[in-house]
């Protein structure tokens, strides 16, 4: 079975710029997760989508960042301009569903962008 | 709100040791809890979970963990380490209700394993 799948691997921009993440989840997985790892830190979660829709965007800063996940099942991540501050890693993870007994959330190898 | 707090973000043991590492949570309620593992430029994989059934769950690569409720405690252990087990480690805890499956990450604990 193939994983979660995540591109680029590495991205260097200037601050003011603007980048794309994208992430192709396990087949037949509902739920799509991006999650921001700063150095030192756990990850923290963005934005959780259930098929095409978006379940919590909470901790999303929604003036620079967005998501999207047509079709239920490729999202990209957008930074629009991008800061100093959003140099991390950002990790894509998927999972069967969502609701009752917790599921196991599959995650892909990461995008690492760093911002100059 | 819930959160992890893992007690010390740097952990050093030789090869054959005992591995512990410290996870407590704040919640009124025992949510789910989950121990995670990143190795070098990869993403996270699932080591074990509490899901309110037996309190000492056994993970993969010999690691366990054991639930104590008293001490809001979900420690990590490994009687004897190996080279390979060097990596990051999170936990991590998910509400039982109005979560929709999410995820709250400790900030980790970095083990290294010495000849």
């Amino acid at each position: 079975e193939a994983g979660v799948a995540q591109s680029p691997r590495y991205k260097i921009i200037e601050k003011r710029q603007s980048v794309a993440f994208w992430c192709n989840p396990i087949s037949g997985h509902a739920t799509l997760y991006w999650y921001q790892q700063i150095l030192g830190q756990g990850p923290k979660l963005l934005i959780q989508f259930q098929n095409n829709g978006v379940v919590d965007d909470s901790q999303l800063p929604k003036d620079r960042f967005s998501a999207e996940r047509l079709k239920g099942v490729d999202s990209t991540l957008k930074i629009q301009p991008a800061k100093l501050e959003d140099s991390a890693v950002y990790l894509c993870a998927s999972s069967v569903a969502t609701g009752g007994l917790h599921n196991e959330q599959f995650f892909g190898p990461g995008t690492r962008l760093t911002v100059l | 709100a819930q959160s992890v707090t893992q007690l010390g973000s740097h952990v050093s043991v030789s090869e054959g040791a005992l591995v512990l590492l410290r996870c407590n949570y704040s919640s009124s309620v025992p949510p789910y809890l989950f121990w995670y593992v990143q190795y070098p430029n990869q993403g996270l994989q699932l080591l074990l979970k509490y899901t309110s059934a037996a309190t000492l769950v056994k993970g993969i690569n010999g690691f366990e963990a054991e639930f104590k409720k008293s001490e809001t405690s979900f420690h990590l252990t490994k009687p004897s380490a190996h080279m390979s087990d060097a990596a990051e480690y999170f936990c991590a805890v998910s509400p039982l209700s109005g979560g929709y499956n999410k995820l709250i990450f400790g900030a980790g604990t970095r083990l290294a394993v010495h000849p």
